[in-house]
């Protein structure tokens, strides 16, 4: 069974750069699609972004532009880098593996946006 | 984008009950549908997918229906463990959107 770990700073200052990363075990990330959601407090899910071994990618255009997803294939990991933060990115952000749905999820992290 | 309104946004019964929740789609995804449940603090777990299929492991007091626009996520015989919120998902080309969620309380 796949299961994944989210890691990284749980405070961002806002215009700075969220960078956040998911380990994967018991899977392997040459295949498959990976992803990225994000719950709002108080708020349901929102998709962000998934990435696919080969590199390609799509991303919520509610992002305009600000995210960037990778993989690294030899480390079993894949990271999300999401510029300009403002306060409405704070949230509790899931990797998850799947296309169409998502059928393993890490723990998820809070990541707030605060000076 | 496809919206996906649930309804109601909060479900009164108690255990023993069936409880039937709602999932309506703003455009035609097919079948391209799934269901989801997340208790506090903790991640979403799959519970159906392609709107009637069961995932891995889910008890089959949980059936999934619909088709096009509308969706229904039936839970029979409620067992404790079941009270939680429900999450409907679509795929519409490589976009997803969630529902706003059901929460499934204690009567």
């Amino acid at each position: 069974q796949v299961q994944l770990q989210e890691s990284g700073p749980g405070l961002v200052k806002p215009s700075e750069t969220l960078s956040l990363t998911c380990s994967v075990s018991g899977g392997s990330t040459t295949t498959y699609y990976w992803n990225w959601i994000r719950q709002t407090p108080g708020k349901s899910l929102e998709w962000l972004a998934h990435i696919y071994s080969s590199g390609y990618t799509n991303y919520n255009p509610s992002l305009r532009g600000r995210a960037a997803i990778s993989v690294d294939t030899s480390k079993t990991q894949f990271s999300l880098k999401l510029n300009s933060v403002t306060a409405a990115d704070t949230a509790v952000y899931y990797c998850a593996s799947g296309y169409g749905f998502f059928d393993f999820w890490g723990q998820g992290t809070l990541v707030t946006v605060s000076s | 984008e496809i919206v996906l309104t649930q309804s109601p946004a909060t479900l009164s019964l108690s255990p023993g009950d069936t409880a039937t929740l709602s999932c309506r789609a703003s455009q035609n995804v097919n079948t391209y549908l799934a269901w989801y449940q997340q208790k506090p603090g903790q991640a979403p777990s799959l519970l159906i997918y392609a709107a009637s299929n069961t995932a891995t492991g889910i008890p089959t007091r949980f059936i999934g229906s619909g088709s096009g626009t509308d969706f229904t996520l039936t839970i029979s015989s409620l067992e404790p463990e079941d009270f939680a919120v429900y999450y409907c998902q679509q795929r519409s080309n490589w976009l997803y959107t969630f529902g706003q969620g059901t929460k499934l309380e204690i009567k």
